[in-house]
Protein backbone atom coordinates (compact mmCIF):
# COMPACT_ATOMS: atom_id res chain seq x y z
CA UNK A 1 0.00 0.00 0.00
CA UNK A 2 2.23 3.08 -1.41
CA UNK A 3 0.05 5.92 0.03
CA UNK A 4 1.53 9.22 -1.50
CA UNK A 5 4.52 8.66 -3.70
CA UNK A 6 6.41 11.58 -4.40
CA UNK A 7 9.44 12.13 -6.80
CA UNK A 8 11.95 13.18 -7.03
CA UNK A 9 12.96 12.60 -3.37
CA UNK A 10 16.49 14.80 -4.34
CA UNK A 11 17.14 17.36 -6.95
CA UNK A 12 19.93 20.19 -6.86
CA UNK A 13 18.73 23.00 -9.54
CA UNK A 14 20.23 25.93 -10.83
CA UNK A 15 18.63 29.35 -10.83
CA UNK A 16 16.41 29.86 -13.58
CA UNK A 17 15.78 26.27 -14.49
CA UNK A 18 12.99 24.86 -14.03
CA UNK A 19 11.20 21.38 -13.16
CA UNK A 20 7.98 19.58 -12.11
CA UNK A 21 7.54 17.93 -8.68
CA UNK A 22 5.50 15.15 -8.64
CA UNK A 23 2.79 13.24 -6.50
CA UNK A 24 0.81 10.03 -6.67
CA UNK A 25 -1.84 8.79 -4.32
CA UNK A 26 -3.73 5.69 -4.52
CA UNK A 27 -6.15 6.16 -1.73
CA UNK A 28 -8.53 7.75 -4.12
CA UNK A 29 -8.29 11.11 -1.71
CA UNK A 30 -10.10 14.43 -3.40
CA UNK A 31 -8.40 16.96 -1.45
CA UNK A 32 -3.98 17.07 -2.35
CA UNK A 33 -1.63 19.54 -0.95
CA UNK A 34 1.82 20.97 -1.47
CA UNK A 35 4.03 22.15 1.61
CA UNK A 36 7.12 23.77 1.55
CA UNK A 37 8.77 23.19 4.80
CA UNK A 38 11.65 25.47 6.68
CA UNK A 39 13.66 25.64 9.14
CA UNK A 40 11.77 27.57 11.95
CA UNK A 41 8.46 28.48 9.66
CA UNK A 42 6.80 25.10 10.19
CA UNK A 43 4.51 23.59 6.85
CA UNK A 44 3.33 26.27 4.64
CA UNK A 45 0.75 25.94 1.93
CA UNK A 46 1.65 26.40 -1.80
CA UNK A 47 -1.61 25.00 -3.45
CA UNK A 48 -3.94 23.10 -3.01
CA UNK A 49 -7.26 21.04 -4.97
CA UNK A 50 -10.28 20.37 -4.01
CA UNK A 51 -10.93 17.77 -6.81
CA UNK A 52 -9.92 16.68 -10.54
CA UNK A 53 -9.18 20.00 -12.19
CA UNK A 54 -9.34 22.29 -9.92
CA UNK A 55 -6.29 24.28 -7.58
CA UNK A 56 -6.48 26.56 -5.51
CA UNK A 57 -3.42 29.16 -4.22
CA UNK A 58 -2.53 28.50 -0.52
CA UNK A 59 -0.54 30.50 1.68
CA UNK A 60 2.58 31.28 -0.72
CA UNK A 61 2.25 30.89 -4.01
CA UNK A 62 4.20 32.49 -5.82
CA UNK A 63 6.78 31.02 -7.95
CA UNK A 64 5.07 28.10 -8.40
CA UNK A 65 2.15 26.60 -10.37
CA UNK A 66 -0.11 23.32 -10.39
CA UNK A 67 -1.85 21.29 -12.07
CA UNK A 68 -4.46 18.43 -11.38
CA UNK A 69 -5.29 16.60 -14.46
CA UNK A 70 -6.19 13.06 -12.66
CA UNK A 71 -7.28 12.80 -9.44
CA UNK A 72 -4.82 10.44 -7.85
CA UNK A 73 -1.66 13.13 -9.29
CA UNK A 74 -0.91 16.53 -8.06
CA UNK A 75 2.24 18.22 -9.75
CA UNK A 76 3.69 21.25 -8.41
CA UNK A 77 5.87 23.37 -11.56
CA UNK A 78 8.68 25.78 -10.40
CA UNK A 79 9.14 28.07 -14.17
CA UNK A 80 12.24 29.76 -13.11
CA UNK A 81 13.47 28.47 -9.82
CA UNK A 82 15.05 30.96 -7.62
CA UNK A 83 17.29 30.50 -4.13
CA UNK A 84 14.46 31.58 -2.12
CA UNK A 85 13.03 27.93 -3.11
CA UNK A 86 15.27 25.94 -1.55
CA UNK A 87 13.41 23.88 0.73
CA UNK A 88 11.95 20.56 1.53
CA UNK A 89 8.68 20.27 -0.36
CA UNK A 90 6.01 17.87 0.86
CA UNK A 91 2.70 16.90 -0.59
CA UNK A 92 -0.37 15.39 0.78
CA UNK A 93 -4.07 14.13 0.84
CA UNK A 94 -7.27 13.66 2.75
CA UNK A 95 -10.50 11.89 1.85
CA UNK A 96 -13.71 13.61 1.33
CA UNK A 97 -15.98 13.55 4.60
CA UNK A 98 -17.94 15.54 6.22
CA UNK A 99 -15.50 15.63 9.20
CA UNK A 100 -11.85 17.19 8.90
CA UNK A 101 -9.81 14.19 8.14
CA UNK A 102 -5.71 13.65 8.76
CA UNK A 103 -3.71 14.75 6.62
CA UNK A 104 -1.48 11.60 4.57
CA UNK A 105 2.20 13.32 3.79
CA UNK A 106 4.42 11.68 1.31
CA UNK A 107 8.06 11.51 2.20
CA UNK A 108 9.05 14.82 0.89
CA UNK A 109 11.26 16.21 -1.88
CA UNK A 110 14.67 17.82 -0.63
CA UNK A 111 15.29 20.52 -3.45
CA UNK A 112 18.35 22.90 -3.37
CA UNK A 113 18.30 25.63 -5.55
CA UNK A 114 21.86 26.88 -6.13
CA UNK B 1 2.30 30.82 11.47
CA UNK B 2 -1.09 32.33 11.06
CA UNK B 3 -0.77 33.09 15.35
CA UNK B 4 -0.04 30.03 16.38
CA UNK B 5 2.00 29.43 19.69
CA UNK B 6 3.67 26.20 20.62
CA UNK B 7 6.98 26.56 22.66
CA UNK B 8 10.06 25.85 20.16
CA UNK B 9 11.96 23.06 22.03
CA UNK B 10 11.65 21.40 24.98
CA UNK B 11 13.58 18.44 27.08
CA UNK B 12 12.45 15.41 29.12
CA UNK B 13 13.87 11.81 30.96
CA UNK B 14 12.80 8.75 29.39
CA UNK B 15 9.78 7.50 31.61
CA UNK B 16 8.68 10.71 32.60
CA UNK B 17 5.73 12.97 31.52
CA UNK B 18 5.43 15.77 29.06
CA UNK B 19 2.83 18.40 27.60
CA UNK B 20 3.28 20.79 24.70
CA UNK B 21 0.72 23.45 24.66
CA UNK B 22 -0.31 25.24 21.75
CA UNK B 23 -3.11 28.55 21.42
CA UNK B 24 -4.55 29.87 18.50
CA UNK B 25 -6.80 32.38 17.58
CA UNK B 26 -10.11 31.14 17.68
CA UNK B 27 -12.06 32.50 14.87
CA UNK B 28 -12.62 30.17 12.17
CA UNK B 29 -11.37 26.72 13.58
CA UNK B 30 -13.34 23.96 14.11
CA UNK B 31 -10.85 21.16 14.82
CA UNK B 32 -6.92 20.14 15.98
CA UNK B 33 -4.97 17.99 14.85
CA UNK B 34 -1.60 17.10 16.46
CA UNK B 35 1.71 15.54 13.71
CA UNK B 36 4.68 13.88 15.35
CA UNK B 37 7.41 14.46 12.60
CA UNK B 38 10.80 12.44 13.40
CA UNK B 39 13.80 14.82 11.86
CA UNK B 40 13.73 13.71 8.03
CA UNK B 41 10.82 12.59 7.84
CA UNK B 42 7.04 13.15 6.99
CA UNK B 43 4.57 14.26 9.86
CA UNK B 44 2.39 11.64 10.69
CA UNK B 45 -0.92 12.32 12.44
CA UNK B 46 -1.17 11.23 16.35
CA UNK B 47 -4.50 12.68 17.26
CA UNK B 48 -7.43 14.86 16.39
CA UNK B 49 -10.08 16.90 18.67
CA UNK B 50 -13.38 18.59 17.35
CA UNK B 51 -14.79 18.51 20.65
CA UNK B 52 -13.97 20.25 23.73
CA UNK B 53 -12.13 17.99 26.36
CA UNK B 54 -9.49 14.54 26.22
CA UNK B 55 -8.85 12.37 23.68
CA UNK B 56 -6.94 9.40 24.86
CA UNK B 57 -5.07 7.44 22.98
CA UNK B 58 -2.67 4.56 24.26
CA UNK B 59 0.10 6.84 25.96
CA UNK B 60 -0.85 10.17 23.88
CA UNK B 61 -3.56 12.24 24.83
CA UNK B 62 -5.02 15.58 23.25
CA UNK B 63 -6.98 18.43 25.04
CA UNK B 64 -8.91 21.14 23.04
CA UNK B 65 -10.50 23.95 24.66
CA UNK B 66 -12.17 25.87 21.60
CA UNK B 67 -13.59 28.96 23.61
CA UNK B 68 -9.93 29.33 24.94
CA UNK B 69 -8.13 28.79 21.56
CA UNK B 70 -5.75 26.50 23.63
CA UNK B 71 -4.95 22.70 23.06
CA UNK B 72 -2.55 20.43 24.59
CA UNK B 73 -0.28 17.29 23.86
CA UNK B 74 0.50 14.93 26.96
CA UNK B 75 2.83 12.12 26.50
CA UNK B 76 3.38 9.65 28.95
CA UNK B 77 6.24 7.26 30.02
CA UNK B 78 8.47 8.77 27.39
CA UNK B 79 10.70 6.83 25.55
CA UNK B 80 13.38 7.62 23.02
CA UNK B 81 11.84 6.79 20.22
CA UNK B 82 9.33 10.00 21.11
CA UNK B 83 12.01 12.34 20.39
CA UNK B 84 10.65 14.39 17.65
CA UNK B 85 8.71 17.35 16.41
CA UNK B 86 5.07 18.05 17.51
CA UNK B 87 2.96 20.16 15.30
CA UNK B 88 -0.01 21.14 16.24
CA UNK B 89 -2.69 22.06 13.53
CA UNK B 90 -6.23 23.54 13.77
CA UNK B 91 -8.29 23.12 11.05
CA UNK B 92 -10.40 25.64 9.28
CA UNK B 93 -13.34 24.65 7.21
CA UNK B 94 -13.46 20.91 6.15
CA UNK B 95 -10.40 20.53 4.32
CA UNK B 96 -7.53 23.80 5.32
CA UNK B 97 -4.95 22.92 8.04
CA UNK B 98 -2.68 25.71 9.09
CA UNK B 99 0.19 24.47 10.91
CA UNK B 100 2.08 25.81 13.75
CA UNK B 101 6.10 25.32 13.46
CA UNK B 102 6.67 23.28 15.91
CA UNK B 103 8.14 21.40 18.98
CA UNK B 104 10.94 20.19 18.99
CA UNK B 105 10.81 17.39 21.90
CA UNK B 106 14.08 16.05 23.18
CA UNK B 107 13.54 12.72 25.30
CA UNK B 108 17.30 12.44 27.51
CA UNK B 109 18.07 8.79 29.01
Amino acid sequence: NAGVTQTPKFRVLKTGQSMTLLCAQDMNHEYMYWYRQDPGMGLRLIHYSVGEGTTAKGEVPDGYNVSRLKKQNFLLGLESAAPSQTSVYFCASTGQTGVNQPQHFGDGTRLSIL
Amino acid sequence: GQNIDQPTEMTATEGAIVQINCTYQTSGFNGLFWYQQHAGEAPTFLSYNVLDGLEEKGRFSSFLSRSKGYSYLLLKELQMKDSASYLCAPARGTYKYIFGTGTRLKVLA
